[in-house]
């Protein structure tokens, strides 16, 4: 079974950058989308974009100028860095893997890690 | 793009057949997912592709899609299907989500 977990900071100060990174157990990081969703507390599902090992990535259009997602295949993990946070980013930020075909869902999920900007 | 439409709230009683809805301008070539999120909880694909079910997705859950609109279906729902629900398509390489719908079980 597949297994994602989110680590990183729970507070970042406003303008810095928010760091996270996410490491996939029993499974290989290649062949799928490594992607990230946030959900602000209360809201729903916000998508923030994915990266695919090989260099396909794409970002979600009103973050993409703030927003960075790599893949480490030495270390199974990828990475979320987005900068010049304010309070508005705020939020449980979940990392999945995302089929690359089809509807392209999101099989499997961390169990989210909340990042608030203070 | 497109934007991924629900209604926020949905009522069902016990035993009876909830139906949520997920509306766009036009679904075109687009497939459809479904989420269930429980409370403090991550979510759970119970659709994908239109119709198809995850193993270990209770029958009870379908999924079909028709013009502009796409919709789960829960039959004989139970007090444990009470959770929001979220659509997700694929448009132009990028992820649209649905605003969530809360399903309670009366």
């Amino acid at each position: 079974q597949v297994q994602l977990q989110e680590s990183g900071p729970g507070l970042v100060k406003p303008s810095e950058t928010l760091s996270l990174t996410c490491t996939v157990s029993n499974g290989s990081i290649s062949n799928y989308y490594w992607s990230w969703i946030r959900q602000p507390p209360g809201k729903g599902l916000e998508w923030i974009g994915y990266n695919q090992y090989g260099g396909i990535s794409n970002y979600n259009s009103s973050l993409k100028s703030r927003v960075s997602i790599t893949v480490d295949t030495s270390k199974n993990h990828f990475s979320l860095k987005l900068t010049s946070v304010t309070a508005a980013d705020t939020a449980v930020y979940y990392c999945a893997r995302q089929r690359t075909r089809g509807s392209h869902p999101f099989d499997y999920w961390g169990p989210g890690t909340l990042v608030t900007v203070s | 793009s497109d934007a991924l439409t629900q209604p926020p709230s949905v009522s069902v009683s016990p035993g009876q057949t909830a139906t949520i809805p997920c509306y766009a301008d036009r679904f075109d070539n687009k497939y459809v997912c479904w989420y269930q999120q429980k409370p403090g909880q991550s979510p759970v694909l119970v659709i994908f592709q239109d119709t198809k079910r995850p193993s270990g997705i209770p029958e009870r859950f379908s999924g079909s899609s028709s013009g502009n609109t796409a919709t789960l279906t829960i039959r004989e729902t139970q007090a444990i299907d009470e959770a929001h629900y979220y659509c997700q398509a694929w448009d132009v390489s990028a992820v649209l989500f649905g605003g969530g719908t809360l399903l309670t079980v009366l």
